[in-house]
């Protein structure tokens, strides 16, 4: 394992569930970041939090909710998604900026499935 | 300006052969750039990554090669071999600013045929 604990590793969910997904890490890091993986495109960036608090935001639709109480734990909390929503969603965590410059820590991932 | 490119996007190499990545940026302030592998099923982990200032980085059998007036850089895989089979992703991010987001290209398919 990487340090990055990702759960479920698969989700399938109907249109009109709500659900969340946990992403938990022990690294010592003070950023985590959710992104989101489709076949044949880039990485997508969803959500930045350094030390908690959320600094970037990219354009993500409100039906994905993240939430971040520490800077271990970081959730996406998902309602009324669309089938286009489904892929792979990775949440990696890192030093926050002026920190040691080592990358980034991925989990494994969620393989959501909308149905 | 945020983009990386990356190419190609499939690869076959036959065992023992080299097998080479491509990727360009536009954008000059980037200052950092890894290269991340992907094994089916599990999360990009990071495999080998460069400055800037230096023109090539080697860690056993993988080299970063960085252009840096051409704004290219490229992966090199010596004594490719069939484990090394993966996606591959370059990515370029920000070091010192205020930002910490790397920025990845669409990732390379390798398969090292036995």
């Amino acid at each position: 394992e990487t340090g990055v604990t990702q759960t479920p590793r698969h989700l399938v969910m109907g249109m009109t569930n709500k659900k969340s997904l946990k992403c938990e890490q022990h690294l010592g890091h003070n950023a985590m970041y959710w992104y989101k993986q489709s076949a044949k495109k880039p990485l997508e960036l969803m959500f930045v939090y350094n030390f908690k608090e959320q600094t970037e935001n990219n354009s993500v639709p409100s039906r994905f909710s993240p939430e971040c109480p520490n800077s271990s734990h970081l959730f996406l909390h998902l309602h009324t998604l669309q089938p286009e929503d489904s892929a792979l969603y990775l949440c990696a965590s890192s030093h926050s900026p002026g920190g040691p410059r080592y990358g980034y820590t991925f989990g494994s991932g969620t393989r959501l499935t909308v149905v | 300006q945020q983009q990386v490119k990356q190419s190609p996007q499939s690869l076959i190499v036959q065992k023992g052969g080299i097998s080479i990545i491509n990727c360009a940026y536009e954008n000059t302030a980037f200052d950092y750039f890894p290269w991340y592998q992907q094994f089916p099923g599990k999360g990009p982990a990071l495999l080998i990554a460069i400055r800037p200032d230096v023109s090539e980085k080697k860690e056993g059998r993988f080299t970063i090669s960085f252009n840096k007036s051409a704004k290219q850089f490229s992966l090199h895989i010596m004594d490719s071999q069939p484990g090394d089979s993966a996606t591959y992703f370059c990515a370029a991010s920000l070091y010192g600013g205020a930002t910490n987001k790397l920025i990845f290209g669409t990732g390379t398919l390798l398969a090292v045929q036995p």
